[in-house]
C-alpha cells in the first residue's frame, strides 16, 4: 500500500517556469492539502480540496494554482515561480473533516528551489 | 486568528529522562489534538491524537488535554537519541467545516546520550 506520494522529490527551476507538483494517494480520501514549511514560519497551508472539483484556499495561496479531476490526485502549479517560493511542499490527506478524527498524513515532500 | 503556539526549543534532555513537550492555543472551540514527529528532512508522522479532558497513553508516549486552560502537552518517557525530532502541535475546532488543521511551529527535542 503506497499510501501517499509526491513527485519531483527534488526540484530547480527557474524564475518565471511555470512548475507541477504531483501528489497521489491510494487511500481514496475525500480530503487532500497542500502545504509549505518554511524555517521559522512551520507548516503553512496553501490549498486544500474537500473532494474532487471542491477546492478552497488556506493562508498562503497566491502564486499557486490547484486542480482536482480526480480524488486520488491534488497536483500543486506554480504558474510563474519565484525565489519567495522556495521551499519544501508537503501534500497531506485525510478521510474526513467532520467529528473529532480527521487526521492527516504526510506524503515524503518535495523540495522545490527557485534560481 | 486561531493560533497554536509551542516553545521552539531546543529542549535538551539526557537519554532515559522525561521530555515535556507543551503547546497552547487560542480557539477555545478547538476539539481535535494531535502531535506529529518530523525527523530532520522528513515529513511530520502522526504520534497522537486527543479529543478528551485527561491522559493518554500509548508506549513511552502520553498526551495531556486541559481544555479550561487550552493547553495539551507530550510526555516522553524514557527518552531516546532517537526521539531526538521536531515536534508539531496541531490543533482543529469541531464543526469547523472545511476548516483544517492549525499547526504550531514545533518544539526541537534533543536527546542526549
Amino acid at each position: 500500500d503506497a499510501g501517499i506520494t509526491q513527485s519531483p522529490r527534488y526540484k530547480i527551476t527557474e524564475t518565471g517556469r511555470q512548475v507541477t507538483l504531483m501528489c497521489h494517494q491510494t487511500w481514496s480520501h475525500s480530503y487532500m492539502f497542500w502545504y509549505r514549511q518554511d524555517l521559522g514560519h512551520g507548516l503553512r497551508l496553501i490549498y486544500y480540496s474537500a473532494a474532487a472539483d471542491i477546492t478552497d484556499k488556506g493562508e498562503v495561496p497566491d502564486g499557486y494554482v490547484v486542480s482536482r479531476s480526480k480524488t486520488e490526485n491534488f497536483p500543486l502549479t506554480l504558474e510563474s515561480a519565484t525565489r519567495s517560493q522556495t521551499s519544501v511542499y508537503f501534500c497531506a490527506s485525510s478521510e474526513s473533516s467532520g467529528g473529532a478524527t480527521d487526521t492527516q498524513y504526510f506524503g515524503p515532500g518535495t523540495r522545490l528551489t527557485v534560481l | 486568528q486561531k493560533e497554536v503556539e509551542q516553545n521552539s526549543g531546543p529542549l535538551s534532555v539526557p537519554e532515559g529522562a522525561i521530555a515535556s513537550l507543551n503547546c497552547t492555543y487560542s480557539d477555545r472551540g478547538s476539539q481535535s489534538f494531535f502531535w506529529y514527529r518530523q525527523y530532520s528532512g522528513k515529513s511530520p508522522e502522526l504520534i497522537m491524537s486527543i479529543y478528551s479532558n485527561g491522559d493518554k497513553e500509548d508506549g513511552r508516549f502520553t498526551a495531556q488535554l486541559n481544555k479550561a486552560s487550552q493547553y495539551v502537552s507530550l510526555l516522553i518517557r524514557d527518552s531516546q537519541p532517537s526521539d531526538s525530532a521536531t515536534y508539531l502541535c496541531a490543533v482543529k475546532a469541531l464543526n469547523s467545516g472545511n476548516t483544517p488543521l492549525v499547526f504550531g511551529k514545533g518544539t526541537r527535542l534533543s536527546v542526549i546520550a
